[in-house]
């Protein structure tokens, strides 16, 4: 059962441009975080938030949870070939529910 | 920092073989995870466990069992690998609280089932 939806699924920018992925549920729950995983590699997390309309910023990047902890999204600022990755979104309850994931791809 | 150790990167395996995955953390966490990731899918629950020797199924469990004999060893089996059971797999653990506890991840083993 797929309760989270990404998207854009793909995204292709340059260097210095603004972006948002979106989180979507229809579902309520307790904290939703978001990791990033690069080639090769498992993903690792980049924050955690819990409050509805909770907003965490982490350098270029800000993370808002919505009122009603049923969605979030994560804006980056002025782009870097670093953030190059994929990005998931995961929502607590008994268990971890991972979204589809969104592939940024940042051209220098 | 937390590391979470899959003891093989890339596996080629023949239909029909029994094939193990292993993967062990060393920070004494309670949860393990089992994930399999494929495109445009995102990650799926395969398996969970709680405890030693205790397992939850995740959700698509099937053709696979696992085994925690040990805290800190997570072991997923293929009884009979298929074709469609080709994927990258990911291990991962955390404290006993999932609401506010991360994930920590291994790098992932790519099985390939021919």
């Amino acid at each position: 059962t797929q309760l989270l939806e990404q998207s854009p699924q793909f995204l292709s920018i340059q260097e210095g441009e603004n972006l948002t992925v979106y989180c979507n549920s229809s579902s309520v729950f307790s904290s939703l975080q978001w990791y990033r995983q690069e080639p090769g590699e498992g993903p690792v997390l980049l924050v955690t938030v819990v409050t509805g309309g909770e907003v965490k910023k982490l350098k270029r990047l800000t993370f808002q949870f919505g009122d009603a902890r049923k969605d979030s999204s994560l804006h980056i600022t002025a782009a870097q070939p670093g953030d190059t990755g994929l990005y998931l979104c995961a929502g607590a309850g008994n268990q971890f529910y991972f979204g589809t994931g969104t592939s940024l791809t940042v051209i220098p | 920092d937390v590391k979470v150790t899959q003891s093989s990167r890339y596996l080629v395996k023949r239909t029909g073989e029994k094939v193990f995955l292993e993967c062990v953390q060393d920070m004494d966490h309670e949860n393990m995870f089992w994930y399999r990731q494929d495109p445009g899918l995102g990650l799926r629950l395969i398996y969970f466990s709680y405890d030693v020797k205790m397992k939850e199924k995740g959700d698509i469990p099937e053709g696979y069992s696992v085994s925690r004999e040990k805290k800190e060893r997570f072991s997923l089996i293929l009884e009979s690998a298929s074709t469609n059971q080709t994927s990258m797999y990911l291990c991962a653990s955390s404290l006993w609280d999932t609401n506010n506890s991360p994930l920590h991840f291994g790098n992932g083993t790519r099985l390939t089932v021919t």
